[in-house]
């Protein structure tokens, strides 16, 4: 059982390219959610969609895009990527039941650096 | 008010000791709240859930004081592979987004 997998692992860019962080998980999940986390701050949601055709901003959406392609699978993009963009991001996925939210899975993260 | 706040440390701990961390939130409506453990900015992995006033599994405790808006993580007989960053998280059952706290930053002393 896989959970959440997100790729790529690293990924070093220049200022002003683009690129596209992948996530999928296989548990059914409804909701999908995309975190930023820098040095010595907590996570930072970027954007979650709480369930396929449906996505909304979080704490902090600017310079990002996202794409909840199916159940499954939720990419977030960045157009043109800037050296304040540099952080871990992390794909997670929760269920809602009785309208309650569940707990967090979490893909391994991806570490970006913007040259 | 800050959605989720927590002080975020660093507590400095003598191994053996009891430790108490505590975690404000604004959104009253809230109905289910969790602590996370995180190790060096690896993927935050679930400590404890508390949905109705508190948990307890071994040695830590979570409560919840919904009159006050916080909840609590106790842990006691600290071990050194206790540091770790803990994080307090409460999801708005409005809108599905879910919001974290900053951390709280653990470190045990041998």
């Amino acid at each position: 059982n896989a959970g959440v997998t997100q790729t790529p692992k690293f990924q070093v860019l220049k200022t002003g390219q683009s690129m596209t962080l992948q996530c999928a998980q296989d548990m059914n999940h409804n909701s999908m959610y995309w975190y930023r986390q820098d040095p010595g701050m907590g996570l930072r949601l970027i954007y979650y969609s709480a369930s396929e055709g449906t996505t909304d901003k979080g704490e902090v959406p600017n310079g990002y895009n996202v794409s909840r392609l199916n159940k499954r699978e939720f990419s977030l993009r960045l157009e043109s990527a800037a050296p304040s963009q540099t952080s871990v991001y992390f794909c997670a996925s929760s269920e809602v039941t009785g309208g309650i939210n569940e707990k967090l899975f979490f893909g391994s993260g991806t570490q970006l650096s913007v040259l | 008010r800050k959605e989720v706040e927590q002080d975020p440390g660093p507590f400095n701990v003598p191994e053996g000791a009891t430790v108490a961390f505590n975690c404000t939130y604004s959104n009253s409506a809230s109905q289910s709240f969790f602590w996370y453990r995180q190790d060096c900015r690896k993927e935050p992995k679930l400590l404890m859930s508390v949905y109705s006033s508190g948990n307890e599994d071994g040695r830590f405790t979570a409560q919840l004081n919904r009159a006050s808006q916080y909840i609590s993580l106790l842990i006691r007989d600290s071990k050194l592979s206790d540091s770790a960053t803990y994080l307090c998280v409460v999801p708005s059952n409005r809108d599905d987004k879910i919001i974290f706290g900053k951390g709280t930053r653990l470190h045990i002393l041998p």
